[in-house]
């Protein structure tokens, strides 16, 4: 099993529309999770980062994450072409060599026009 | 400005060929990462350094050495006995603490000759 899954879509989603992007996790142990957007041929940019039970929201962006269902989401607001890119969930683990982030496979996200 | 810078950004091996990716960063972070992407999967971990003269292997360290002799300098060795050397491969920092998000460089492209 993987410790951290996502969809690897495609996800399209009209211009304006609300694009919804989900993992999960196996590892309880984890403690934070960040999302990260790459484009084609890039390397990840951060978009955000949740450590507690809720919403967090910035701009367009809202995380959320739910502890009890090892769920972790990115709401994406009026999505926009520029939108479009793999969208890489992270969790991260203590361990006594440091923090370690275990990656999920990425979920594409495609805004059409 | 501050920032990570990864060279070179494109590099070719040779059978039997050591080479050597070179990371640098001016944040300040004590925590530094190297990753390899292949198509179509997430990042997976091949070293990791908290400290000066301190690294731990990541989950696939087999075929790669690292050096950690400044706190801004991560220098990443893909050996010969790495036989599937081609992939993207990133360099990120961070600050100490499993709260902390990971910056990235923007990569090294290796393939085989």
């Amino acid at each position: 099993q993987k410790e951290v899954e996502q969809n690897s879509g495609p996800l399209s989603v009209p211009e304006g529309a609300i694009a919804s992007l989900n993992c999960t996790y196996s590892d309880r142990g984890s403690q934070s999770f960040f999302w990260y957007r790459q484009y084609s041929g890039k390397s990840p940019e951060l978009i955000m980062f949740i450590y507690s039970n809720g919403d967090k929201e910035d701009g367009r962006f809202t995380a959320q994450l739910n502890k009890a269902s090892q769920y972790v989401s990115l709401l994406i607001r009026d999505s926009q072409p520029s939108d479009s890119a793999t969208y890489l969930c992270a969790g991260s683990i203590l361990t006594g060599g440091g923090n370690k982030l275990t990656f999920g496979t990425g979920t594409q996200l495609k805004v059409e026009l | 400005d501050g920032g990570i810078t990864q060279s070179p950004k494109y590099l070719f091996r040779k059978e039997g060929q050591n080479v050597t990716l070179s990371c640098e960063q001016n944040l300040n972070h004590d925590a530094m990462y190297w990753y390899r992407q292949d198509p179509g999967q997430g990042l997976r971990l091949i070293y990791y350094s908290q400290i000066v003269n301190d690294f731990q292997k990541g989950d696939i360290a087999e075929g790669y050495s690292v050096s950690r002799e400044k706190k801004e300098s991560f220098p990443l060795t893909v050996t010969s006995a790495q036989k599937n050397p081609t992939a993207f491969y990133l360099c990120a920092s961070s600050r100490q603490g499993a709260n902390q998000p990971q910056h990235f460089g923007d990569g090294t492209r290796l393939s085989i000759l």
